[in-house]
């Protein structure tokens, strides 16, 4: 089935410095790809999306392109800030509903 | 702005006891979920529903059970609990389903330990 896949954490970065999570997906058709977010003893919220190849989604200076050619949809900050640190997750949309990636933590220190 | 509104959030339940946790939204989706958290695992799709009346399986329904009798809330049933049911629980409802949008609106969670 549809599923994504995406790199493992923990990861440790320190404020300004650049941030990449990988992410690949597997569909049989053209998913919309997803980035949410979860910041310590909260939900989840939608950080940024693309619904076709090329789309590039942006919000709060993270960006991510989806890439048929390479089914990815990687997620780059290029400076974070340590409100930066939380959970991140890759998702595809299948039918009704989303199947999200295992999530990497991300810890930004000052 | 209440959202998705989830109760109890915390709870520790014995093997074999009951229990339902309520999800409630106040946006007039039609679309509501219920999702696990486990570390490692990411967000696991328990059970789901399109609109009210309606519930079907996700990846993971045993021993959960569901109802949707109204458009805003989201029941979700343990009937007898098992320690490997022990994990955080996420509600959450959106306006299209997943390849209409995706944008999906999260509850604070509920942690359940069974022990």
């Amino acid at each position: 089935g549809d599923s994504v896949t995406q790199m493992e954490g923990p990861v440790t970065l320190s404020e300004e410095a650049f941030l990449t999570i990988n992410c690949t997906y597997t569909a049989t058709g053209y998913p919309s790809l997803f980035w949410y977010v979860q910041y310590p003893g909260e939900g989840l919220q939608l950080l940024l999306k693309a619904t076709k190849a090329d789309d590039k989604g942006s919000n709060k200076g993270f960006e991510a392109t989806y890439r048929k050619e390479t089914t990815s949809f990687h997620l780059e900050k290029g400076s974070v800030q340590v409100s930066d640190s939380a959970v991140y997750f890759c998702a595809l949309s299948a039918d009704y509903k989303l199947s999200f990636g295992a999530g990497t933590t991300v810890t930004v220190r000052a | 702005n209440a959202g998705v509104t989830q109760t109890p959030k915390f709870r520790v339940l014995k093997t074999g006891q009951s229990m339902t946790l309520l999800c409630a939204q106040d946006m007039n989706h039609e679309y509501m979920y219920w999702y696990r958290q486990d570390p490692g695992m990411g967000l696991r799709l328990i059970h789901y529903s399109v609109g009210e009346g309606t519930t079907a399986k996700g990846e993971v329904p045993d021993g959960y059970n569901v109802s949707r009798l109204k458009k805003q809330n989201f029941l979700l049933g343990l009937e007898s609990a098992a320690p490997s049911q022990t994990s955080v629980y996420f509600c959450a409802s959106s306006l299209l389903g997943g390849t209409g949008g995706g944008k999906l609106f999260f509850g604070s969670g509920t942690q359940l330990s069974v022990l």
